[in-house]
């Protein structure tokens, strides 16, 4: 089955940094890779997803980018701010129509400090 | 939109007793995901449903683990009997298979606690 690894696992930044989080997989039929967010007390949010047919994609402050030979994804996240505080996951998954996998496997998640 | 909504929110038991815990997923959503939460293991996929249908438990950890969905918008996994490191954060998460958006929704979880 499929095995994504994160690093690092905790990160520590000053307010207007950036933040990057990395992440690889071991299954080459994986093609979809989105990244969560969560809270203290509340379940993991998507912000972000990248399916393998592109290499890079933004959101205002957050971009992932994913090289799909080496097999690894990064999470960038540009003018932190402590609102950005918390813990990250990034997740894979094949989405080969047909097929059953639709289940996501997880790493292990990087807890982001963002200190004023 | 309610959301996938989780009860209970908290949950403290004894070893030996039955617990249930309670999903009920965003309506048209036709998967349904448990996932366990650990310090340790991180997010663990225990079962997923598709249109009520178990599709993979390989996820449970034995046989004191069940799931089950008797309709489209109840879930619930249960352990009989209880035991200490089942102690974690329970999340149900749900998605559609059609459309664009791919991501799973998750509830905010049940914290288990088995002293």
């Amino acid at each position: 089955g499929e095995n994504v690894e994160q690093h690092p696992s905790t990160l520590s930044v000053q307010e207007g940094d950036s933040a990057v989080i990395k992440c690889t997989y071991s299954d080459s039929a994986s093609n979809y890779f989105p990244w969560y967010k969560q809270e203290l007390g509340k379940g993991p949010q998507l912000i972000i997803d990248i399916r393998s047919n592109v290499g890079e994609k933004k959101d205002q402050r957050i971009a992932v980018t994913l090289n799909k030979t080496a097999k690894h994804f990064s999470l960038h996240i540009t003018e932190t701010q402590p609102e950005d505080s918390a813990v990250y996951f990034c997740a894979a998954s094949n989405l080969e129509s047909g097929g059953s996998n639709y289940k996501l496997t997880f790493g292990k998640g990087t807890l982001l400090t963002v200190n004023p | 939109d309610a959301g996938v909504i989780q009860s209970p929110r908290h949950e403290v038991t004894e070893m030996g007793q039955e617990v249930t815990l309670r999903c009920k997923p965003i309506s048209g959503h036709d998967y349904l995901f448990w996932y366990r939460q650990t310090m340790m293991r991180g997010l663990e996929l225990l079962i997923y449903f598709n249109n009520n249908v178990p599709i993979d438990d390989s996820g449970m950890p034995e046989d004191r683990f069940s799931a089950k969905m008797p309709n489209a918008s109840f879930s619930t996994l249960k352990i009989q009997p209880s035991e200490p490191r089942d102690s974690a954060v329970y999340f149900c998460a749900s998605r559609r298979f059609l459309g664009h958006n791919y991501g799973y929704t998750f509830g905010s979880g049940t914290r288990l606690t088995v002293v």
